[in-house]
């Protein structure tokens, strides 16, 4: 059974960079997309970016410009990197798997816990 | 971006209940169309994809129908485990976009 847990810092200052990894277990990382996808207080899922199994990434043109999202195989994990973060980048961030389905491409059919970060000096 | 509203936004049912929840999309997204549920500090759940196909042990009660810019996720007898909020989203292109999510509660 794969399951997915998100982690790190649940504190974050403003301007800084906000750093967060999933750790795959029970499957690979391989030869799937991951994506990060966060939830606001009071506001919807926004999915922020994907990366697939070779690498490449595709991200929210909202935050594109301050977004990293990044694999190790060897770990099993991915990561997400959001730069100078401000009190509108508080959220409960999730990692997710795509679906390997035929037609369910880009839908998530493994969702972590979630990690939720504050961004406070 | 394609836009994604759910209504309504909270709904008061009880056991046995049948309910819809509805998701409408901004622009026409053929039937690419995922539901999911969500409870409280659990990982959220996937339900349905491609409109109306049930994921694998999905209960059957659940169902989905729709396509274009208008969905329609039902329970057709609701249980107790069934209190949740519920998303829907477009995988038709991105930005990949989610709905406001719709509280179903006792």
């Amino acid at each position: 059974q794969v399951r997915l847990q998100e982690s790190g810092p649940g504190l974050v200052k403003p301007s800084e960079t906000l750093s967060l990894t999933c750790t795959v277990s029970g499957g690979s990382i391989s030869p799937y997309y991951w994506s990060w996808i966060r939830q606001s207080p009071g506001k919807e899922l926004e999915w922020i970016g994907y990366i697939d199994y070779s690498g490449d990434t595709k991200f929210n043109p909202s935050l594109k410009s301050r977004v990293t999202i990044s694999g190790d195989t060897s770990k099993n994990q991915l990561s997400l990197k959001l730069s100078s973060v401000t009190a509108a980048d508080a959220a409960v961030y999730y990692c997710a798997r795509a679906s390997a389905l035929v037609g369910a491409a880009d839908a998530f059919d493994i969702w972590g816990q979630g990690t939720m970060v504050t961004v406070s000096s | 971006d394609i836009q994604m509203t759910q209504s309504p936004s909270t709904l008061s049912a009880s056991v046995g209940d049948r309910i819809t929840i509805t998701c409408r999309a901004s622009q026409r997204i053929s039937s690419w169309l995922a539901w999911y549920q969500h409870k409280p500090g659990k990982a959220p759940k996937f339900l349905i994809y491609k409109a109306s196909s049930l994921e694998s042990g999905v209960p059957s009660r659940f169902s989905g129908s729709g396509s274009g810019t208008e969905f329609t996720l039902t329970i057709s007898s609701l249980q107790p485990e069934d209190f949740a909020t519920y998303y829907c989203q477009q995988y038709n292109s991105y930005p990949l976009t989610f709905g406001g999510g719709t509280k179903v509660e006792i």
